[in-house]
């Protein structure tokens, strides 16, 4: 695919439920970031892959929050035992990052909205 | 702690005007400047991407400048359009940690 995809696009989901987020980033990028996005406000930093190193995982909320990521493939984000404040808009980005990760740009996907009612 | 801020919020102009986004940060430590627009439901799109030996970047309607030593950035849009109506988000790239800072986005609307 020529772009950063996730999937699903739209998911809403009850209290207490568990939910698994998609990423398919850019072939041939070893970075892989989450991003989440409340309404209204910037985006603040989830976790972050690169290649098989160990990822960062300072900006996770809680222990309810994990991601995984096989090699420089998919990622999913899980968030369990859901809450009303998990609503938000969570957004991947990869980056190429063979060379200077400073001097290149992040991709980002569509982002998957989800809805804890 | 790297905080990134901008101002204003939410502009509106007519078509024609100038546009000017503002951006500051607190750490200068930083590697580059990213300025993106966001549409509604959809990903960001990045616009310019300043390093922090640059003092600006252009690219057709749109300049970013970058005073590292001043924590300041600001985007120029010139001759607005309506198709510039969109969320514009500048991003600090720290010099430890290989992420992104972001600030919280100053909502555009450019009436026709």
């Amino acid at each position: 695919g020529a772009g950063v995809s996730q999937s699903p696009s739209n998911k809403v989901t009850e209290k207490g439920k568990d939910v698994e987020l998609r990423c398919d980033p850019i072939s041939g990028h070893t970075a892989l970031y989450w991003y989440r996005q409340r309404l209204g406000q910037g985006l603040e930093f989830l976790i972050y892959f690169q290649g098989n190193s160990a990822p960062d995982k300072s900006g996770l909320p809680s222990d309810r929050f994990s991601a995984e990521r096989t090699g420089e493939s998919v990622s999913t984000l899980t968030i369990q035992r859901t809450q009303q404040e998990d609503s938000a808009v969570y957004l991947c980005a990869s980056l190429k990052a063979r060379g200077a990760a400073s001097v290149e740009t992040q991709y980002f996907g569509p982002g998957t909205r989800l809805l804890v009612l | 702690k790297q905080e990134v801020t901008q101002i204003p919020a939410a502009l509106s102009v007519p078509e024609g005007e100038n546009l000017v986004l503002n951006c500051s940060f607190t750490d200068s430590a930083i590697y580059n400047l990213q300025w993106f627009r966001q549409d509604p439901g959809k990903g960001l799109t990045s616009l310019l991407l300043i390093q922090s030996s640059q003092r600006e970047q252009t690219s057709g309607r749109l300049n970013a400048s970058l005073d590292k030593s001043s924590g300041r950035s600001t985007l120029y849009i010139a001759a607005s359009q309506p198709g510039d109506s969109a969320t514009y988000l500048c991003a600090v790239f720290k010099a430890a940690g290989n992420k992104l800072t972001f600030g919280g986005g100053t909502r555009v609307l450019v009436k026709p």
